[in-house]
């Protein structure tokens, strides 16, 4: 059974600064792996899509990385800003028709 | 729609009573998820639906759960003799297979 960890579960850094969260997954057999970002009391928003043949995505200040071997990503935001201040997911897929399995997330706070 | 829509957005109810919650997902997305968020809980599965496959009701928690997708587009989730602990955000997804996958906002469901 698959299973996600995303560590750590909560991180507050001061405003401009680089950061990385991290996403382990147990079955190295994905299809692909997707972060999201969920705002309090909101759904999650799809931030980057990796492919399993792919090794990063980006998208603005963002990047995702995937090594599929070693069961990891990261994803990595550049010059935090307090409106970054959100929950991260990360989730993968087994195949291309099977349900995503999410991690529990790390809750980001950006301090200006 | 622009976006997966999700009704009610808010729903209050006495246990023992019935609710549904409805899902439009993206027009044309084949695939269609129903997840539960607990408070301070990750994503849980609950069923999904991909094309005219029979749906994978693996995550459904109990026999009093169970969904509907009608004419492979609007969704229902119907929750029988509703309990304390069936309170939790219900969220929904689409996707056009084997891409990304896009959330509706979320229906809060409180049992009293």
């Amino acid at each position: 059974k698959q299973e996600v960890t995303q560590i750590p579960a909560a991180l507050s850094v001061p405003e401009g600064e680089n950061l990385v969260l991290n996403c382990s997954f147990t079955d190295s057999a994905i299809y692909n792996l997707q972060w999201f970002r969920q705002d309090p009391g909101k759904g999650l928003t799809s931030l980057l899509l990796i492919q399993s043949s792919q090794r990063e995505q980006t998208s603005g200040r963002l990047n995702a990385s995937l090594d599929k071997s070693s069961g990891r990503s990261t994803l990595y935001i550049a010059a935090s800003q307090p409106g970054d201040s959100a929950t991260y997911l990360c989730a993968v897929a087994r195949s291309g028709n099977t349900p995503l399995v999410f991690g529990k997330g790390t809750r980001l706070s950006v301090i200006a | 729609g622009a976006g997966v829509s999700q009704s009610p957005s808010n729903k209050v109810t006495e246990k023992g009573k019935d609710v549904e919650l409805r899902c439009d997902p993206i027009s044309g997305h084949t695939a269609l998820y129903w997840y539960r968020q607990s408070l301070g809980q990750g994503l849980e599965f609950l069923i999904y639906f991909q094309g005219n496959s029979a749906p994978d009701k693996s995550g459904l928690p109990s026999d009093r759960f169970s969904a509907e997708r009608t004419g492979g587009s609007v969704s229902t989730l119907t929750i029988q003799r509703t309990q304390q602990e069936d309170s939790a955000v219900y969220l929904c997804a689409s996707s056009l297979v084997p891409v990304e996958a896009f959330f509706g906002q979320g229906t809060r469901l409180t049992v009293v």
